[in-house]
């Protein structure tokens, strides 16, 4: 079974420059996640996806981070402009719906450095 | 709201000791825990979980009992090796199979030869 896949691997940007990273989930899997992990730190919810809809976006910064999530699978979340604290990485994981004792499953995450 | 509270680190041990990470939950109902991996240069990746109250998960040797009473669900391996060097994540969903899954702050294990 194929995992969820990331890209890119790593970017560095400059403040105030956007950009923006992908995520293909585990096939079938509903729900979809994109984390913040700040060095030293656990992962920090994003927004949460499933299918189509936004199921809990309530630490997204919304003044310069979007995410969407077309047609059920795949989704980027982009930053714009970025600042120094967003440098961290960015984690996408997968689930499957309709159970509460369903892991999330986890990509390698993009490293963001922003300078 | 929902929260996970994690022993503080790093913890150093040597090779065959005895392991106990604390992590200790707030959540309303019967959140479903897990305890996450991540090995040095690789993604996270579930290393056990347990659903009900005095369910206990297990994997490589390592447990975890739920405990509703005292909402905890430690970590623990009784004779730790190299390869364990890592950092281990303490997380929770909440009961609705909507909910988000909270992490723990992580901790990060040194194992010495």
């Amino acid at each position: 079974e194929a995992g969820v896949a990331q890209s890119p691997r790593y970017k560095i940007i400059e403040k105030r420059q956007s950009v923006a990273f992908w995520c293909n989930p585990i096939s079938g899997h509903a729900t979809l996640y994109w984390y913040q992990q700040i060095l030293g730190q656990g992962p920090k919810l994003l927004i949460q996806f499933q299918n189509n809809g936004v199921v809990d976006d309530s630490q997204l910064p919304k003044d310069r981070f979007s995410a969407e999530r077309l047609k059920g699978v795949d989704s980027t979340l982009k930053i714009q402009p970025a600042k120094l604290e967003d440098s961290a990485v960015y984690l996408c994981a997968s689930s499957s719906v309709g159970q509460v004792e369903a892991e999330a499953f986890f990509g390698q995450g993009t490293r963001l450095t922003v300078v | 709201g929902n929260s996970v509270t994690q022993m503080e680190g790093p913890v150093t041990l040597s090779e065959e000791a005895f392991l106990t990470i604390n992590c200790t939950y707030t959540a309303t109902g019967y959140p479903s825990l897990f305890w996450y991996v991540q090995y040095p240069g690789e993604g996270l990746q579930l290393l056990l979980k347990a659903t009900k109250a005095d369910d206990k998960g297990s994997n490589k040797g390592f447990e975890a009992t739920y405990r509703k009473e005292t909402t905890s669900f430690h970590l623990e391996k009784g004779s730790v090796q190299v390869s364990d060097s890592a950092v281990y994540f303490c997380a929770l969903r909440g009961y609705s199979s909507a909910s988000k899954i909270i992490f723990g702050s992580g901790t990060r294990l040194s194992i010495r030869p």
